[in-house]
């Protein structure tokens, strides 16, 4: 069976541009998570979707913005990119809304000049 | 506001040996904690998990104790295997209302020489 998958894998982007960048869950899984990770710390919590809602959203600005389709797939958009915003982005699933298990991606790893 | 710290950076043991990686948290309402293993260019992979409600979880070379009046926990994997140096990470989840969302400690990078 297929893990968690995201796309793009890497990802060069210039101050003030959007970006979106896309997660497929474990076939089954209904719920989506997204966690940004800055390079020598833990990944911080930014947004969790279950059953095509919003459960959760961590202390991100309004730039960043998510949703989860019918097939329970997700996109992470990020607007008026900062130089901040790079950071290895991760996806990860879980076949509840408490999700005991979370499986994450490989992540995206996003570039902002 | 850091509620769960992990305050050693790195950790260097031998193949064959007992690794010990600790993990602190401030915050009461957590009630589920888990491990995860990083390596470079890949997304964290589950290890172990325990609920508040016990004080140990084992399978195979990795057991995870928990402290709650001390809030902390810690990992153990016996023997270390060369294969295990990775960057882990422990986190913890609230219970009620708060979801799947996962508060992570800062990292610990273990390496297991041969």
């Amino acid at each position: 069976d297929a893990g968690v998958t995201q796309s793009p894998t890497h990802l060069i982007k210039t101050r003030g541009q959007h970006v979106t960048l896309r997660c497929s869950p474990i076939s089954g899984h209904k719920s989506v998570s997204w966690y940004q990770q800055v390079l020598g710390q833990g990944p911080q919590f930014i947004f969790q979707y279950y059953e095509k809602e919003e459960r959760g959203r961590g202390n991100f600005p309004d730039r960043f913005s998510a949703r989860q389709f019918p097939n329970y797939s997700s996109e992470l958009n990020v607007n008026a990119l900062l130089l901040g915003d790079s950071a290895l982005y991760l996806c990860a699933s879980s076949s509840g809304n408490l999700g005991n298990e979370q499986f994450f991606g490989p992540g995206t790893r996003l570039t902002v000049l | 506001d850091q509620q769960v710290k992990q305050n050693s950076p790195s950790l260097s043991v031998q193949e064959g040996r007992i690794s010990i990686l600790n993990c602190d948290y401030t915050n009461s309402m957590f009630d589920y904690f888990l491990w995860y293993k990083k390596y470079p260019a890949e997304g964290p992979t589950f290890l172990i998990s325990i609920s508040s409600i016990k004080d140990k979880n084992e399978d195979g070379r990795f057991t995870v104790f928990l402290n709650k009046s001390a809030k902390h926990l810690s990992l153990h994997i016996v023997p270390s295997q060369p294969g295990d140096s990775a960057v882990y990470f422990c986190a913890a989840r609230k219970g009620g209302t708060s979801g799947s969302r996962l508060t992570f400690g800062e990292g610990t990078q273990l390496t297991v020489n041969p």
